[in-house]
């Protein structure tokens, strides 16, 4: 099983559209965990973290469910602009040491 | 906003030279990494470095490969012999405390020729 593994995508939207994203991870020790966004030919750049609580930045939102090793992404309203690949990314256990990326998911957002 | 730079944006290498990817990570972090992704494919690590040393590495950062921090701000990587399939975007990144998650430079092309 992959450390970590998401949706193979792409997920082709017009705008105003809601998406979500899923991502499973199979390190149960695993303690923090992000979304990260990648334009094409660009640096990864960090969304959002993603806490226990589940939390929402205006239009995103993030789910975590522990016990089902599971992470989620809701986007509402999508934009143009949110045209993108997203990256599930989870910190390897036992300390602080690395993150481990998902292979991503695209997202088209058409007119 | 801090960022994390990056030098050069593109570099082309002939097969068995040796090359210098340079970075500059935010100056209040502790934690220093590399990553590489190979066009298509994801994000893979490479090294971690803190405290002035090597953390951790993965199977690809082999002899070939090394990091160094020669004067507190710069954090370079070192590829002795270059293969074709080194060919690849490296990224730089670093972090202040996890909670906060990395910063990523914008990263260096290597074509390997």
């Amino acid at each position: 099983r992959k450390e970590v593994e998401q949706d193979p995508g792409p997920f082709n939207v017009p705008e105003g559209a809601t998406v979500a994203f899923n991502c499973t991870y199979s390190n149960s020790a695993s303690q923090s965990f992000f979304w990260y966004r990648q334009d094409c030919r660009k640096e990864p750049k960090l969304l959002m973290s993603v806490y226990s609580s589940g939390n929402e930045d205006g239009r995103f939102t993030a789910q975590l469910n522990r016990a089902s090793q599971y992470i989620s992404l809701l986007i509402r309203d999508s934009k143009l602009s949110d045209s993108a690949t997203y990256l599930c990314v989870v910190f390897s256990s036992g300390g602080y040491n690395k993150l481990i990326f998902g292979a991503g998911t695209r997202l088209a957002v058409h007119p | 906003e801090p960022e994390v730079t990056q030098t050069p944006s593109h570099q082309v290498t002939q097969m068995g030279q040796e090359v210098i990817l340079r970075c500059v990570p935010i100056s209040n972090h502790l934690y220093f990494y590399w990553y590489r992704q190979i066009l298509g494919q994801k994000v893979e690590f490479l090294v971690s470095f803190y405290n002035n040393e090597i953390s951790e590495k993965s199977e690809i950062f082999d002899d070939q490969f090394s990091v160094e921090r020669p004067d507190g701000s710069n954090f370079t990587l070192k590829i002795r012999s270059t293969k074709l399939e080194d060919s690849a975007m490296y990224f730089c990144a670093s972090m202040k405390e996890a909670a906060n998650g990395y910063t990523f430079g914008s990263g260096t092309r290597l074509t390997v020729v």
